[in-house]
């Protein structure tokens, strides 16, 4: 059993370009989740779906979109990237609210 | 919003000595969980408490809900280095899908 999986693990980027981080479970899970991790600053909810065709602003959401694409996957889009954005981004997935969250093993992302 | 404030933000304790970290909650939860994240690691969940005055125990760990439910502590007893890591509170109100998590406690342990 994967679990949580994220691809890629590390990426660097210039400002400006886009790019897509990926995120696929295997655990049947309803909900799924973007977090920013930032030093001093713990995790930050980006979007969230609590079901396969629903997506929700997090506490971050500026700057990104993300896609429901089917129960098992939720893509992260960055459109044009700025240097605030560089930080590790980490996917989770659970089954429903008070359910525990699980972790992918998060995307290192770097822009320059 | 929402706020989850956890202190402190950093500990180093030496090996086989106790660790505290502490986590307050602007506002009533319905649950609040519990996660540990090792160095260069993904956050692992490590338990969820429901109830008022809940206390709950894992080995060496004992988890601490508040009578109204807004704040919460994480114990450890003889730290051992594998304890090495940041801990972090999270809490769920009500009804929301959406957990928001304190800043965390970074524990370094000196052997």
């Amino acid at each position: 059993n994967a679990g949580v999986t994220q691809t890629p693990k590390f990426q660097v980027l210039k400002t400006g370009q886009s790019m897509t981080l990926q995120c696929a479970q295997d655990m049947n899970h309803n909900s799924m989740y973007w977090y920013r991790q930032d030093p001093g600053m713990g995790l930050r909810l980006i979007y969230y779906s609590a079901s396969e065709g629903t997506t929700d602003k997090g506490e971050v959401p500026n700057g990104y979109n993300v896609s429901r694409l089917n129960k098992r996957e939720f893509s992260l889009r960055l459109e044009s990237a700025a240097p605030s954005q560089t930080s590790v981004y980490f996917c989770a997935s659970s089954g429903g609210t008070g359910w525990p969250q699980h972790f992918g093993d998060g995307t290192r992302l770097s822009i320059l | 919003g929402q706020q989850v404030m956890q202190i402190p933000q950093y500990q180093h304790v030496q090996e086989g000595e106790d660790f505290t970290t502490y986590c307050n909650s602007s506002t009533t939860l319905s649950n609040i969980q519990w996660y540990k994240q090792r160095p260069g690691g993904h956050p692992v969940f490590l338990i969820q408490l429901v109830k008022s005055g809940e206390v709950k125990k894992q080995k060496r760990l004992t988890f601490q809900f508040g009578e109204a439910k807004k704040n919460s502590s994480l114990h450890i007893t003889a730290t051992q280095t594998t304890d090495v890591g940041t801990y972090f509170c999270a809490g769920q109100n009500f009804g929301n899908e959406k957990l928001t998590f304190g800043t965390g406690t970074r524990l370094t342990i000196i052997p």
